[in-house]
């Protein structure tokens, strides 16, 4: 069975500060990994994905992500975070090479940005 | 804005009753996923259905049923409603099934069950 741990309930940084979002993930074989954010009252959106190749990932809203087979991590930076960036981000995992979609997501980091 | 629109945006009932969620997919995907998100369980997966088949089946209750049509618009009835349903329930929708497609969300219907 596939999970996905975020040990981070709550982070606060200052704007223009440097961030980090940890992600470890527990899957059998290959996984797609997935980092999304939902911003209050809002759907969730995709930040950047992992499927194969380069394990340095970039995606929108400058963040990026690294996967680390060995750690089972997938976490997610931003060198000089906005205070737009305050939301909560989940990470999640897809089944690697089958024909169905089910994610399996993070309980979710709550981002607080202070100015 | 997505692509995905779901109706309606708030919904407040009372338990044992049945209701119906709705969902739209973007124009050409033809997956639909629903997902619960609530404080105590985070975002669940429900059910995915791939071209009107089910496809995928996660922690779904027996009192919840879901269907995909032929205009690829999905419903998710939810029946016998406890106080516990109350969350946000997500539908997202992707081109086609595998597990590396990207899934694009709706902004969720809240579910209020008193």
């Amino acid at each position: 069975a596939q999970s996905v741990t975020q040990p981070d309930i709550h982070i606060t940084v200052s704007e223009g500060a440097s961030l980090e979002l940890r992600c470890n993930y527990s899957y059998g074989a290959t996984p797609y990994l997935f980092w999304y954010v939902q911003s209050p009252g809002q759907g969730l959106q995709l930040l950047l994905k992992y499927f194969s190749g380069d394990t340095l990932v970039q995606g929108i809203k400058g963040f990026e992500a690294e996967f680390k087979r060995s750690q089972s991590s997938f976490n997610l930076r931003k060198p000089s975070v906005h205070w737009s960036d305050a939301a909560e981000y989940f990470c999640a995992v897809g089944p690697g090479g089958t024909s169905y979609g089910k994610l399996t997501f993070g309980q979710g980091t709550i981002l607080t940005v202070h100015p | 804005d997505s692509g995905v629109t779901q109706t309606p945006k708030h919904l407040i009932t009372a338990t044992g009753q049945r209701v119906t969620l709705r969902c739209s997919p973007r124009s050409g995907d033809l997956s639909v996923y629903w997902y619960q998100q609530s404080l105590d369980q985070g975002l669940q997966f429900l059910i995915q259905y791939y071209n009107g088949e089910e496809r995928a089946k996660g922690n779904i209750l027996e009192r919840f049923s879901a269907q995909q049509f032929p205009d690829l618009h999905s419903e998710l009835n939810l029946s016998s409603l406890e106080l516990g349903d109350s969350a946000l329930y997500f539908c997202a929708s992707s081109e086609t099934s595998g597990g590396g497609n990207e899934q694009f969300f709706g902004p969720g219907t809240r579910l209020t069950v008193l």
